[in-house]
């Protein structure tokens, strides 16, 4: 199975910060990587797809980059609303493995 | 608009059997793989089962095989999931996902449920 890990597992950045969170792959998946934001109370909601297109109605501060092992989510200017648990998951094939979490909070 | 209502959960103990159920609207379900994930309290998400659009192909995590059915009634926009043997470890609430394509495999889950709490005690 495909293990997928994530770091760091939380972090804490002031407004306006640029946020970086890695995810790195037990073996190659190519390019079969998503991101998903976790608001308290909240379904999880797409962010990232194909490991670097992001969904519609996404903000253009959301990016993602990297391939075959590593990825990487980034946050250009963290708003207040960026609070959340952040998810990478593999979609290469099953188990459908996804990261332990990234929790992002406000200094 | 995709919604995605579960239901089913509820309190069980250890060794019981319970299904959940969710009901799609907003899409041609038909035409959609579909899974189940989980988040136990305090942790993380975690990849339950998945289904291919016809229902012709299945897939479960290792912590699940074995115990859970996953299945789907294309005529009533209803996907499934029978729990049998439940254990403490599998208290969570569980999510309804629906895929992008027909295939589980290199497809992203798009949309998702709100969940239904399954609770596993003695």
């Amino acid at each position: 199975d495909i293990q997928m890990t994530q770091s760091p597992s939380s972090l804490s950045a002031s407004i306006g910060d640029r946020v970086t969170i890695a995810c790195r792959a037990s073996q190659d998946i190519s390019i079969y990587l998503a991101w998903y934001q976790l608001k308290p109370g909240k379904v999880p909601e797409l962010l990232i797809s194909a490991a670097s297109t992001s969904q519609s109605g996404v903000p253009s501060r959301f990016s993602g980059s990297g391939s075959g092992t590593d990825f990487t989510l980034t946050i250009s200017s963290l708003q207040p609303e960026d609070v959340a648990t952040y998810y990478c998951q593999n979609y290469k094939g099953a188990p459908l493995t996804f990261g332990g979490g990234t929790k992002v909070e406000i200094k | 608009e995709v919604q995605l209502l579960e239901s089913g959960g509820g309190l069980i103990q250890p060794g019981g059997s319970l299904r959940l159920s969710c009901i799609a609207s907003g899409f041609t379900f038909n035409n959609y793989a579909m899974s189940w994930v989980r988040q136990a309290p305090g942790k993380g998400l975690e990849w339950v089962s998945a289904i291919s659009a016809r229902g012709d192909f299945t897939y479960y995590s290792d912590s699940v095989k074995g115990r859970f059915t996953i299945s789907r009634d294309n005529s009533k926009n209803t996907l499934y999931l029978q729990m049998t043997g439940l254990r403490a470890g599998d208290t969570a609430v569980y999510h309804c996902a629906k895929f992008s394509r027909t295939v589980v495999v290199i497809s992203p889950i798009t949309h998702w449920g709100q969940g239904t709490l399954v609770a596993v005690s003695s």
